[in-house]
């Protein structure tokens, strides 16, 4: 199995600030990568696939970028809204496998 | 809207079965592949097994951990697909999510899966 490596696995972070969060993989994926974010009580949603490609109504500050075994999450401008936890999963062979997660907190 | 809704789960006694449902609305979903992923209380996310559409042979994939115990199945005419949970666990507990697997095309290859429409889950506990 592909093993998904999330770094780091909390972090705090204020309103406006840059965020980036990084996925390794033990074994070359491509670009068959893509980004969930979970809100508390909440279902996962998609935000990025294929490692850079942003999911529709996704909004821009969101971006993603990487190919073979490292990949990374950045928020450009934290909003209050993005607080929740992401998660990175592969997408390039079953058993599918994701990351462990990353918290995102208000400093 | 595209949407699908679990049914199904509940409190089962470990050894015993369970059969969770998903019904899709508003996509077509004899198109699409389907997949099952777990999330066990404040954890994170594993992807539980995946069927594929009629176009490739509803091939069924199953994660190590449920493979030979879970049983996954669908039927287009009914946009409906199940999770056949026997031999359950502890472990087993978690809130169990369907979803659509929709292939996206980059550069014209159209094989990054990504799961874009999610159910709002059905929880399972596995206790004595």
């Amino acid at each position: 199995d592909i093993q998904m490596t999330q770094s780091p696995s909390s972090l705090s972070a204020a309103v406006g600030d840059r965020v980036t969060i990084t996925c390794r993989t033990n074994q070359n994926i491509s670009t068959y990568l893509n980004w969930y974010q979970q809100k508390p009580q909440k279902v996962p949603k998609l935000l990025i696939y294929a490692a850079s490609n942003l999911q529709s109504g996704v909004p821009s500050r969101f971006s993603g970028s990487g190919s073979g075994t490292d990949f990374t999450l950045t928020i450009s401008s934290l909003q209050l809204e993005d607080f929740a936890t992401y998660f990175c999963q592969q997408s390039y062979t079953t058993p599918l496998t994701f990351g462990g997660g990353t918290k995102v907190e208000v400093k | 809207e595209m949407q699908v809704v679990e049914s199904g789960g509940g409190l089962v006694q470990p050894g015993g079965s369970l059969r969770l449902s998903c019904a899709a609305s508003g996509f077509a979903f004899s198109d699409h592949y389907m997949d099952w992923v777990r999330q066990a209380p404040g954890k994170g996310l594993e992807w539980v097994g995946r069927t594929r559409n009629g176009a490739n042979n509803y091939i069924t994939e199953y994660a190590a951990s449920v493979k030979g115990r879970f049983i996954m199945s669908r039927d287009d005419s009914k946009n409906s697909m199940w999770l056949q949970m026997n031999s359950l666990k502890t472990e087993d507990t978690a809130v169990y999510y369907c979803g659509r697997a929709v292939g996206y095309c980059v550069d014209n290859v159209c094989y990054y899966y990504a799961m874009d429409v999610w159910g709002q889950g059905t929880s399972v506990t596995v206790s004595s």
